[in-house]
C-alpha cells in the first residue's frame, strides 16, 4: 500500500487561511470515513488535530477543520499563528486492518 | 489523566533482540487498542499495527507483517514491541499510541506515548 499523498510544503502569512490535501484513491481515502490529521512539532509526540474527516478533539481550536472531496481530504487552517508552524500529517483506513499516513507536510508561518 | 509511558532510549547491535514497552495508566487498558508507529530520522509516520490487550488480537501493517512482534501484558497494562534480530534499518523513534474510541474503531489515536529512540548499530 503505498502512501498517501501530500505536498512537501505549504506556507502562509499570520492570520491567513492555508490548506493541505491528501492524495489517496478509493481503496482508502474514498472509501471510508476514516480520516485523521495530525500535527508534529519538532522533537515531539504527533497530537491528533482531526478525526473522523471533520471532528475535532476537545482542546483543538476550531481554526482547525478537515473535509474529504472523493479520494482527497483536506485539512484548513484558519487564521494561521506562529505556533501552527509544524509537520502535518494525513492517515486513513486503508480496510484489510490496514492503516496509512501520508508523507507529511511542513507548513511554514511567514 | 491517561497516559502512556514509554521505556528509554535503546542502543542495540544488528542482529540483537529488542523488546520496548508502553505502559497505560489512566483508563481501561483492556477495553482500548493499542496502536505503534514508527518514525524514522527526518522521516514521516509509518503505521506498524494494533493490538488489542483484552485478548491479545493484533493487526499488522503488510509493511511490518514477520519483522515485529507486538504482545501485551494486562495484568501490568503495558504493551510492547519486539524484535527477534534487528537491522540498522529499524533506527527510528517509536510511538504507542491510544485510539480516540474504545472498541471497533481503532483508526484514530488521541494518546500518544513520548516515543523511544532505538538506535542500531554496529
Amino acid at each position: 500500500q503505498s502512501a498517501l499523498t501530500q505536498p512537501p510544503s505549504a506556507s502562509g502569512s499570520p492570520g491567513q487561511s492555508v490548506t493541505i490535501s491528501c492524495t489517496g484513491t478509493s481503496s482508502d481515502v474514498g472509501g471510508y470515513k476514516y480520516v485523521s490529521w495530525y500535527q508534529q512539532h519538532p522533537g515531539k509526540a504527533p497530537r491528533l488535530m482531526i478525526f473522523e474527516v471533520n471532528k475535532r478533539p476537545s482542546g483543538v481550536p476550531d481554526r482547525f477543520s478537515g473535509s474529504k472531496s472523493g479520494n482527497t481530504a483536506s485539512l484548513t487552517v484558519s487564521g494561521l499563528q506562529a505556533e501552527d508552524e509544524a509537520d502535518y500529517y494525513c492517515s486513513s483506513y486503508a480496510g484489510s486492518n490496514n492503516l496509512i499516513f501520508g508523507g507529511g507536510t511542513k507548513l511554514t508561518v511567514l | 489523566e491517561v497516559q502512556l509511558v514509554q521505556s528509554g532510549a535503546e542502543v542495540k547491535k544488528p542482529g540483537e533482540s529488542l523488546k520496548i514497552s508502553c505502559k497505560a495508566s489512566g483508563y481501561s487498558f483492556t477495553t482500548y487498542w493499542i496502536g505503534w508507529v514508527r518514525q524514522m530520522p527526518g522521516k514521516g509516520l509509518e503505521w506498524i499495527g494494533i493490538i488489542f490487550p483484552d485478548d491479545s488480537d493484533t493487526k499488522y501493517s503488510p509493511s511490518f507483517q514477520g519483522q515485529v512482534t507486538l504482545s501485551a501484558d494486562k495484568s501490568i497494562s503495558t504493551a510492547y514491541l519486539q524484535w527477534s534480530s534487528l537491522k540498522a534499518s529499524d533506527t527510528a523513534m517509536y510511538y504507542c499510541a491510544r485510539p480516540v474510541f474504545s472498541g471497533g474503531n481503532p483508526w484514530h489515536f488521541d494518546y500518544w506515548g513520548q516515543g523511544i529512540l532505538v538506535t542500531v548499530s554496529s
